[in-house]
C-alpha cells in the first residue's frame, strides 16, 4: 500500500528563519506526484509546490522549496524566511493509483512561527 | 471569480436525518473529490468523481452517498448509517482527472450531530 509519513507533528521556527517539514513516501510506481497543502486555522487548503517523479530539478515556489531525494523517498519541504502568516497546518500528498487516480495525504505538521 | 463554493459552512443533524452537502464548482474541471478531516488528522477520501455521471468510492464511502449529474456539481449526502459523522468535510476539484494537476479547495463544511 502507498502512503505518506510525517513525522513531526507540530514545529516552532523564529521569523525570519528557514525551516524545514519533513515528508516521506511509500510508492512501488515509477510515475507520480508530491504536493504540499497549507491548512490555516480558518480550514481551506492552499496549494504550495508540486515535484513529479521525473522532474530532475527540484521545484521551487516563491519561499517554498522542495528538497526531493528520489532514492530516500523524501520531498522535504523548505520553508525560507519564516513569516508569523506561515503558522498553519502543512500536508505532504501523493497521487497514486488503486483503480481510479487518487490523492492521499500525510497527517500533517502543525508549524508555529514565533515573532 | 472561479473557484469551489461548499454550503452551508455549518451543519447540524438530528439522530436518523440525512443531510447534504453542497459542492459546485465554475473552473470547469473534470474531476471532483470529498474528504473528510477529523480534529488533529489528515484528509480522507469518500467519494472522488473523475467525470459527469461517474464516480467511485473512497477509502471512508460508508455512510455517504453522492451523485454527479452536472459537471459543477458534486453534492455528499450523509446518510443516518454514518454513526460518526462529525467532521470537517472537504470538497475539490481538479483539471486533471489522472491527478498530475492540484486539486482546488472549497472553504469546507463543519458537520456536528444535535
Amino acid at each position: 500500500a502507498q502512503k505518506i509519513t510525517q513525522t513531526q507533528p507540530g514545529m516552532f521556527v523564529q521569523e525570519k528563519e528557514a525551516v524545514t517539514l519533513d515528508c516521506t513516501y511509500d510508492t512501488s510506481d515509477q510515475s507520480y506526484g508530491l504536493f504540499w497543502y497549507k491548512q490555516p486555522s480558518s480550514g481551506e487548503m492552499i496549494f504550495l509546490i508540486y515535484q513529479g517523479s521525473y522532474d530532475e530539478q527540484n521545484a521551487t515556489e516563491g519561499r517554498y522549496s522542495l528538497n526531493f531525494q528520489k532514492a530516500r523517498k523524501s520531498a522535504n519541504l523548505v520553508i525560507s524566511a519564516s513569516q508569523l502568516g506561515d503558522s498553519a497546518m502543512y500536508f505532504c500528498a501523493m497521487r497514486e493509483y488503486t483503480g481510479g487516480f487518487k490523492t492521499i495525504f500525510g497527517a500533517g505538521t502543525r508549524l508555529f512561527v514565533k515573532a | 471569480d472561479g473557484g469551489i463554493t461548499q454550503s452551508p459552512k455549518y451543519l447540524f443533524r438530528k439522530e436518523g436525518q440525512n443531510v447534504t452537502l453542497s459542492c459546485e464548482q465554475n473552473l470547469n474541471h473534470d474531476a471532483m473529490y470529498w474528504y473528510r478531516q477529523d480534529p488533529g488528522q489528515g484528509l480522507r477520501l469518500i467519494y472522488y468523481s473523475q467525470i459527469v455521471n461517474d464516480f467511485q468510492k473512497g477509502d471512508i464511502a460508508e455512510g455517504y452517498s453522492v451523485s454527479r449529474e452536472k459537471k459543477e456539481s458534486f453534492p455528499l449526502t450523509v446518510t443516518s448509517a454514518q454513526k460518526n459523522p462529525t467532521a470537517f468535510y472537504l470538497c475539490a476539484s481538479s483539471i486533471d482527472p489522472r491527478g498530475h494537476q492540484p486539486q482546488h479547495f472549497g472553504d469546507g463544511t463543519r458537520l456536528s450531530i444535535l
